[in-house]
């Protein structure tokens, strides 16, 4: 049972290239999130997924796109990556929407040079 | 919207007690959640409240007071590892019941 996990765990890319973060959970949750995390804050909400087929906008949408795949599986898009996309991305997963527990993955670390 | 205030840092003895504040603002709040993350690594679950009153687990309790926007987390026997930082989050009806996080805490336990 490997929890969350994402891919890959560390990427550097140069501005205006295009990467896709990769995050699949195995507990059977039917919620699952992104969020970013700056030095000194907190962790922001990105996009999330209620359930499968359906995507809604966190607080800081901009600049990235998400697709369910699949119950499982859930992607974060930069289609072109800026600097002030350099951060750690987290996928998380609930049980539910309402379930106040979140399963947080080991994190992808980007670089945007 | 939510927002939430943390203390930056706070510095304590192994062996020691200390707490960890967390105020909030929110327009339908639904519970507080904590969570500990070490450096390097992926915030892991700690406790939550939804109802006012102290929940215990361990050497780890969480006290919530609704009235007073309120809550925080108290670390007891302090040890090396319980050096992390401290995240409380708040659900609330507007945000969807999606955890918004504060800033965090970073605790520093010192022998």
């Amino acid at each position: 049972n490997a929890g969350v996990t994402q891919t890959p765990k560390f990427q550097v890319l140069k501005t205006g290239q295009s990467m896709t973060l990769q995050c699949a959970q195995d507990m059977n949750h039917n919620s699952m999130y992104w969020y970013r995390q700056d030095p000194g804050m907190g962790l922001r909400l990105i996009y999330y997924s209620a359930s499968e087929g359906t995507t809604d906008k966190g607080e800081v949408p901009n600049g990235y796109n998400v697709s369910r795949l699949n119950k499982r599986e859930f992607s974060l898009r930069l289609e072109s990556a800026a600097p002030s996309q350099t951060s750690v991305y987290f996928c998380a997963s609930s049980l539910d929407r309402g379930r106040y527990e979140q399963f947080f993955g080991p994190g992808t670390r980007l670089t945007v040079l | 919207g939510q927002s939430l205030e943390q203390p930056s840092e706070v510095t304590a003895v192994e062996g020691a007690i200390v707490q960890i504040n967390c105020t909030y603002q929110t327009s339908g709040f639904y519970g507080l959640s904590w969570y500990q993350q070490h450096d390097g690594g992926a915030p892991t679950f700690l406790s939550y409240n939804a109802l006012d009153g102290l929940e215990e687990t361990g050497r780890f309790s969480s006290f919530l007071s609704r009235s007073d926007s309120y809550g925080y987390l108290l670390l007891q026997e302090l040890q090396m590892k319980d050096s992390a930082s401290y995240f409380c989050a708040v659900r609330d009806r507007g945000g969807s019941y999606i955890p918004t996080f504060g800033r965090g805490t970073s605790l520093i336990v010192h022998p």
